[in-house]
């Protein structure tokens, strides 16, 4: 079975360019999560979605972060500008998002994003 | 000056040990709680998970269990294997599917 899928695996940018990193869910998954993982602040939640529609964005650090889920089977997650401090590795996850909690998540590989 | 990252709590075995992993978490309200292991250059990978009106679950080699009074987690591994090492976190729920990580605990197997 397919798990969540990320592209790219590694990306290298320049500071000011814009980045787009891409997610596809497992199949049949309502609900999808962006997340971020440093060393200084760990594995954060960033933005997610239930039915293709943002439930909590509250954890994007700033308007040069954006996020879309234009069906249930793609997301994107956008930096522009981006800035050496959003180098990290970037992480989508979903889950079956028909109950309102207590559901598994499921991770993808991960985008390694590096910030030059 | 430049700020300290996080330093991961690391836990040394010999193989065949049994493991106890702890985690603090911090809201009373959470009501499920998951382990999640992490291998160098993956994602994090789903263990086990327990909600909040069990104190116990076991799984194959595998144990939570859950002490609600001080907000208290471990992650018990049997018989524990080089394949274990890696990073362990838990994770509450604090609401609708949102999951809030702990900092990490490292495992390291000696063969």
């Amino acid at each position: 079975d397919a798990g969540v899928i990320q592209s790219p695996r590694h990306e290298v940018t320049e500071m000011g360019q814009e980045v787009t990193l891409r997610c596809k869910p497992i199949s049949g998954h309502n609900s999808l999560f962006w997340y971020r993982q440093t060393m200084m602040r760990g594995l954060e939640l960033l933005i997610y979605f239930n039915n293709n529609v943002p439930i909590d964005d509250s954890g994007m650090p700033e308007d040069r972060f954006s996020a879309k889920m234009p069906n249930a089977s793609f997301s994107t997650l956008k930096i522009q500008p981006s800035e050496p401090r959003d180098s990290a590795v970037y992480f989508c996850a979903s889950s079956f998002g028909r109950a309102a909690y207590q559901e598994t998540q499921y991770f993808g590989p991960g985008t390694r994003l590096l910030v030059l | 000056g430049e700020s300290v990252g996080l330093h991961l709590p690391t836990l040394s075995v010999q193989e065949g040990d049994n493991s106890i992993i702890n985690c603090a978490y911090s809201n009373s309200a959470s009501d499920y709680f998951i382990w999640y292991k992490q291998e160098s250059g993956k994602g994090p990978q789903f263990i086990i998970d327990i909600r909040s009106n069990m104190d116990k679950r076991q799984g194959q080699r595998v144990t939570v269990l859950l002490n609600k009074t001080v907000k208290h987690l471990s992650l018990q591994i049997a018989a524990t294997q080089p394949g274990d090492s890696a990073v362990y976190f838990c994770a509450e729920n604090r609401g609708f599917q949102k999951l809030v990580f702990g900092t990490g605990t490292r495992l390291l197997v000696s063969p």
